[in-house]
């Protein structure tokens, strides 16, 4: 399976900022997802990158606030802009290999 | 409009014994189905999936099986051990007509907790 980092994995963040969190996949991939986990709720797909096209967001998520780039088939960033206490979730990355969709750690993410 | 439903939040089982979780879906257009497993502070873990054409998927100690008429899937963990406590997650995915990659529907998780 693929191995995913995600920076960073953990942080503290003031209301009103934005913060970008970073994921790397050892290997080259063609969709890459990012998801939410809010406290005591499932996972959420935000939305789908796939490089070279904008994100494909889900209903409920928008660009302005989860602004995502793919800029190469290892690597992608979502940013959480304009943070309020209800953003403070896990934001995980995941990707497609096969039928089967792998997540990395996770980013924890605190606002206050 | 909840897509895949766990309607038991947590589940309490003896170490040795078997555990079952369970899990329903509605969307017919669902044609693959998968387990993750989830420690607190950890990203989910992939642990067993099952396609569509099949009612039954093995691995180890972990077995799933499907049936597709009910529309319900469940995963056997046998025999159950400690290091098996964890919230598992249900998932459902398919590549549905508008052209959409695969894409996964969680359940809401339940939390297993396997006793010594």
């Amino acid at each position: 399976s693929a191995v995913i980092s995600q920076k960073p994995s953990r942080d503290i963040c003031q209301r009103g900022t934005s913060l970008t969190i970073q994921c790397q996949v050892d290997s080259q991939v063609t969709m890459m997802f990012w998801y939410r986990q809010q406290p005591g709720q499932s996972l959420t797909l935000i939305a789908t990158a796939n490089q070279g096209s904008e994100a494909t967001y889900e209903s409920g998520f928008v660009i302005d606030k989860f602004p995502i780039s793919r800029p190469n088939l290892t690597f992608s960033t979502l940013t959480v802009s304009n943070m309020s206490p209800e953003d403070s979730s896990i934001y995980l990355c995941s990707v497609e290999q096969g039928n089967t969709i792998y997540f990395g750690e996770g980013s924890w993410l605190t606002v206050v | 409009d909840q897509q895949v439903k766990q309607n038991s939040p947590s589940l309490s089982v003896q170490e040795g014994r078997i555990s079952i979780l369970n899990c329903d879906y509605t969307n017919s257009m669902f044609d693959y189905f998968l387990w993750y497993k989830k420690y607190p502070a950890e990203g989910p873990t992939f642990l067993i999936s099952i396609s569509s054409i099949k009612d039954k998927n093995e691995d180890g100690r972990f077995t799933v099986f499907l049936n597709k008429s009910a529309k319900h899937l469940s995963l056997h963990i046998v025999p159950s051990q400690p290091g098996d406590s964890a919230v598992y997650f249900c998932a459902a995915s398919g590549t549905f007509s508008s052209g959409s990659a695969r894409q996964l529907t969680f359940g809401s998780g339940t939390q297993l907790t396997v006793l010594p």
